[in-house]
């Protein structure tokens, strides 16, 4: 069965760093895509960027380039979003999802950025 | 970017009653390899997003065949034949031929009359 399991729920104040994760299992993790979908409280989804583990070719939307940055370690079978000075606009659901076609999805990451 | 639409964003539905919500993109999704990348999604309230349709109207195993995905080119529909409680929730759609980045269209929330 394929899972994607996330890391819990973090609290952060802006300007603090923060990598959250996406765990898959249940298939060959170094041949598919996996990537990110931000989703701000009420609002509907955005992607933000895209890993292939198998060689790290990463692509971003042009909306979260140099904002975010995607890795992966497939050697556990990993990826991780991450930022490096986070902001209060920063706040949201993050959802980690096998990609390119979108057919499994992690429970999402909630991420509160407050002072 | 293509840029997706939806309509109409809030669909309220009788029990029992047929729902039809609709999905425009700004170019073809036509890919070079004949296929158009559309894709339908659920997000029930506080679930993650599920897959009900891809490829236009290639239903994901589990999905009852009360969903239904049609359309080509620019235009496509996703019906629902006989609306249920458990159909409740935000629908999207996204577009997967012409990335990065993949785009969503802005959501369909359907709720009960």
């Amino acid at each position: 069965e394929v899972q994607l399991v996330q890391s819990g729920a973090e609290v952060k104040k802006p300007g603090e760093s923060l990598k959250i994760s996406c765990k898959g299992s249940g298939y060959s993790f170094t041949s598919y895509w996996i990537g990110w979908v931000r989703q701000m409280p009420g609002k509907g989804l955005e992607w933000m960027g895209i890993i292939y583990p198998g060689d790290s070719d990463t692509r971003y939307s042009p909306s979260f380039q140099g904002q975010v940055t995607i890795s992966a370690d497939k050697s556990i079978s990993t990826a991780y979003l991450q930022w490096s000075s986070l902001k209060a606009s920063d706040t949201a659901m993050y959802y980690c999802a096998r990609q390119k076609d979108f057919d499994y999805w992690g429970q999402g990451t909630l991420v509160t950025v407050s002072s | 970017d293509v840029v997706m639409t939806q309509s109409p964003l809030s669909l309220p539905v009788t029990l029992g009653q047929p729902a039809s919500i609709s999905c425009r993109s700004s170019q073809s999704l036509v890919y070079s390899d004949g296929n158009t990348y559309l894709n339908w999604f659920q997000q029930r309230p506080g679930q993650s997003p599920r897959r009900l349709i891809y490829k236009v109207s290639n239903r994901d195993s589990g999905v009852p065949d009360r969903f239904s995905g049609s359309g080509s080119g620019t235009d496509f529909t996703l019906k629902i034949s006989r609306v249920e409680a458990e159909d409740v929730g935000v629908y999207y759609c996204m577009q997967g031929t012409h990335w990065p980045p993949f785009t969503f269209g802005p959501g369909t929330k359907v709720d009960i009359k």
